[in-house]
């Protein structure tokens, strides 16, 4: 069982938004850690998405966003294209230092 | 450009060793912590173990503990997972990934995969 809480699906339909959420607590998340967040497609290594709870690493479109309240963070996505069908993981930290993730959210592109 | 490359996986019966690979290249390997992560077969993200620029700092998981260790050797642009009493819970695609700002994984290896299986 995953530390941080993904819903494990959401869908929408192309040009639509779509938000993922991810829930943590006070000892993570809630403590003042930071949030990121990666996109994975079908048989590929993960890939930053989001760093530090709202800043996209250079070459990720502005369709991506995320934002971060007490204990829990969002991962956003404008206008919706087929090509961001993959899975996403939020990712943080615990105040043991322990890196973790969230369970991963599947999405779908109707 | 940038990449991490990993190598070592295989096919190894439970109880076994395995040393897994990572070399970096195209960046100051010396300036960044290194993170091995897995992925069990339809299953998500687990960080297994990290290491400091110079191994001063080191985690494990639980689920590793007493089993895995981490090294690093910045002369050879390298970090190494020794894996020992290996169990069939610990096949996965295993990673390298390289530490970011506020503590992300901005640059990821192909992956290599561990099959324990007898």
């Amino acid at each position: 069982q995953s530390v941080l809480t993904q819903p494990p699906s959401v869908s929408g339909a192309p040009g639509q938004r779509v938000t993922i959420s991810c829930t943590g607590s006070s000892s993570d998340i809630g403590a003042g850690y930071d949030v990121h967040w990666y996109q994975q497609l079908p048989g590929t290594a993960p890939k930053l998405l989001i760093y530090g709870n709202n800043n996209r690493p250079s070459g990720v479109p502005d369709r991506f966003s995320g934002s971060k309240s007490a204990t829990s963070a969002s991962l956003a996505i404008n206008g919706l294209q087929a090509d961001d069908e993959a899975d996403y993981y939020c990712q943080s930290y615990d105040s043991s230092l322990s890196v973790v993730f969230g369970g991963g959210t599947k999405l779908t592109v109707l | 450009q940038e990449q991490l490359v990993e190598s070592g996986g295989g096919l190894v019966r439970p109880g076994g060793s395995l040393r897994l690979s990572c070399e970096g290249s195209g960046f100051i390997f010396s300036d960044y912590y290194m993170n091995w992560v897995r992925q069990a077969p339809g299953k998500g993200l687990e960080c297994v173990s990290y290491m400091s620029l110079s191994g001063s700092t080191i985690y494990y998981a639980d689920s590793v503990k007493g089993r895995f260790t981490i090294s690093r050797d910045n002369a050879k642009n390298s970090v190494y997972l020794q894996m020992n009493s290996l169990r069939a819970d610990d096949t996965a695609v295993y990673y390298c990934a390289r530490k970011y700002s506020g503590g992300s994984l901005d640059l990821w290896g192909q992956g290599t995969v561990v099959t324990v299986s007898s």
